[in-house]
This record gives C-alpha cells, sequence and structure tokens, in this order.
C-alpha cells in the first residue's frame, strides 16, 4: 500500500507572502496526484489534478508540480481566505490514499 | 449542474445497523464512479472505498472491508454506505465524492471532483 507523507504538518505565512507544500509518496504514483482544500466545516474542494492541472475555476495563485514520489503544491500570494487545511491523494491499483494533510496557518 | 446530496446527520447507539445515502443529479450517475470518504474528529481523510453504479462493481480500502458495505440503486441515482453494527469508534464525518477520470494519451488520471456536503454520524451509549 502506498504511504503519502505531507510536510509540514503546520505551516505558517503571512497574507501577500508564498506558501509550499510538500507531498511524498512511498513509491512512484506517476502523475496520478490530486490536491485538495478544506476549510473547517466544509467539505474538501479540488483544487490541482494530475500533479499540475488546476481544477475549474480555481485561481491561478496555485501551482502544483512534481511527478513520481516528490509532488510541491505553491500558492504564490496568500489571500486570507487561502488558509485551510490542504491534503494531497494519489490513485494507484484500486487505491485512492490521502495523506494526513497540511494546515495552511496565517502567521 | 452536478451535485451530490447526502442524508442529514445520524446519532445511533453502538450495535445498531444504519445506511447513509448520497443522491447524485446533473450528470450521468450511472457513468462514474462514487467514492465514501471517512474524516473522524478533528482528522484527515481516509478513502473507504467506491462504487460504479452502472453495475455495481466495488472496491474497499483494505482497512475498510469487512467493516462496512457500499451499494447503489441506480433507479434513484443513489449511493449507500451501511453497518451491520456500529461501534463508538464509526462516529465521524462521511462524504461521498464522484470519480472523474482522464484519459490521456499514454495513462490516465483518477480524482474526486465533487463532494457531497457530508454526513456526521455520531455513536454513543
Amino acid at each position: 500500500e502506498i504511504v503519502m507523507t505531507q510536510s509540514p504538518a503546520t505551516l505558517s505565512v503571512s497574507p501577500g507572502e508564498r506558501a509550499t507544500l510538500s507531498c511524498r509518496a512511498s513509491q512512484s504514483v506517476s502523475s496520478n496526484l490530486a490536491w485538495y482544500q478544506q476549510k473547517p466545516g466544509q467539505a474538501p474542494r479540488l483544487l490541482i489534478y494530475g500533479a499540475s492541472t488546476r481544477a475549474t475555476g480555481i485561481p491561478a495563485r496555485f501551482s502544483g508540480s512534481g511527478s513520481g514520489t516528490e509532488f510541491t503544491l505553491t500558492i504564490s500570494s496568500l489571500q486570507s481566505e487561502d488558509f485551510a487545511v490542504y491534503y494531497c491523494q494519489q490513485y494507484n491499483n484500486w487505491m485512492y490514499t490521502f495523506g494526513q494533510g497540511t494546515k495552511l496557518e496565517i502567521k | 449542474e452536478v451535485q451530490l446530496v447526502q442524508s442529514g446527520a445520524e446519532v445511533k447507539k453502538p450495535g445498531e445497523s444504519l445506511k447513509i445515502s448520497c443522491k447524485g443529479s446533473g450528470y450521468s450517475f450511472t457513468s462514474y464512479w462514487i467514492g465514501w470518504v471517512r474524516q473522524m474528529p478533528g482528522k484527515g481523510l481516509e478513502w473507504m472505498g467506491i462504487i460504479y453504479p452502472g453495475d455495481s462493481d466495488t472496491r474497499y480500502s483494505p482497512s475498510f472491508q469487512g467493516q462496512v458495505t457500499i451499494s447503489a440503486d441506480k433507479s434513484i441515482s443513489t449511493a449507500y454506505l451501511q453497518w451491520s453494527s456500529l461501534k463508538a469508534s464509526d462516529t465521524a464525518m462521511y462524504y461521498c465524492a464522484r470519480l472523474e477520470t482522464y484519459y490521456y494519451g499514454s495513462g490516465s488520471l483518477y480524482y474526486f471532483d465533487y463532494w457531497g456536503q457530508g454526513t456526521l454520524v455520531t455513536v454513543s451509549s
């Protein structure tokens, strides 16, 4: 079973600054990696799929990169509405595993 | 507009059975897999299993195999998650989500593009 590890667990960043979140897979998942945002009391929302393609309606300040085992979600200039928990998720062999999440908080 | 609407919150006692639902609309329900995701209080997301309503093909995470049953009734565009005997540790928010598949030259990508609003299940004596 592939294990997804996100780092850091909590990231403190000031509004307007850049945030970089990492996700590592225990074995290659090619580009089958998605990122989701979850705000308190809400369902997760798809941000990125295929490691780097923004979902419909997602602002350009969100970008994803990586392939194989190392992936990054970058938010270029943090807005107040971006402070949330972010999850990566992989697909491999009928398994859809999530990382444990990174909480992005206001510094 | 694609929508997944889940049934309301439930409060149950240990040992009781439960079936929660997820109704899809705005798309061809039989053409997309529907997954279920658990979120325990203050914790992260855990994929439980997935069903293809077109033929009821179902796959489970090893962590949830034998613990829950996933089913679907395509005539009413509804997927279900059920327990035969609840435990206190089943207390959680449960989400359904539609699986999108994107095909490209050498492979395919899979991701959950639409989510239900969640069903809170509380199991307490």
